[in-house]
């Protein structure tokens, strides 16, 4: 059993390259989020997706966009990247909701922008 | 003012000692925390969640909730060097779809 799997692991991008963070889960969870992590930052929620065919933001939306492809996948699409998007980026998934619930993380993404 | 606030230490506790981390929040209406662990390089994984004010004890670690204070802890008694890592205090708060993280605490238990 997979559970949340990320692509890829590392990326190094030029200012004002664009790039897509591909995250799929096999748990059938109805939940998914982006987080990026950010030394005395801590996690912060980029955006989440409910449940198919539904997204929100989170704290941090700015610079990015989102697809809930199906049940299983959430991609992060970065069209334009800064170096203040350097960051390691996890996604996430609950079999509900947010609320009482265990996120199950991804492996990560070290992304670096130049 | 952060919406979670915990020290980043670094705490370090000899093995066989009680590790204890603690955790403030700023909303006072908040109803979920949990308290997940993150090995270097790795993903968090949850620990613990407690909902109500009390302890809460499962095996080795025992988390205890204050909502008049605002506080939640984290104890680790009998402390492993596998237990070195970072915590990360998680507050849900009410009618929220976000976790709120604290930046963690990094502990090392020395052998």
């Amino acid at each position: 059993n997979a559970g949340v799997t990320q692509t890829p692991k590392f990326q190094v991008l030029k200012t004002g390259q664009s790039m897509t963070l591909q995250c799929a889960q096999d748990m059938n969870h109805n939940s998914m989020y982006w987080y990026r992590q950010d030394p005395g930052m801590g996690l912060r929620l980029i955006y989440y997706s409910a449940s198919e065919g539904t997204t929100d933001k989170g704290e941090v939306p700015n610079g990015y966009n989102v697809s809930r492809l199906n049940k299983r996948e959430f991609s992060l699409r970065l069209e334009s990247a800064a170096p203040s998007q350097t960051s390691v980026y996890f996604c996430a998934s609950s079999p509900r909701g947010v609320q009482s619930e265990k996120l199950f993380f991804g492996s990560g993404t070290q992304l670096s922008v130049l | 003012q952060k919406e979670v606030e915990q020290n980043s230490g670094p705490l370090s506790v000899p093995e066989g000692a009680i590790a204890s981390l603690n955790c403030t929040y700023s909303d006072r209406v908040s109803q979920s925390f949990f308290w997940y662990r993150q090995y270097s390089g790795k993903s968090p994984e949850l620990i613990m969640s407690i909902y109500s004010n009390g302890d809460k004890e499962d095996g080795r670690f025992t988390a205890q909730l204050n909502k008049a204070s605002q506080y939640v802890s984290l104890l680790i008694r009998d402390s492993q060097p596998s237990d070195s890592a970072t915590y990360l205090c998680a507050v849900l708060q009410t009618g929220a779809n976000n976790l709120f993280f604290g930046t963690g605490t990094r502990l090392t238990v020395i052998p």
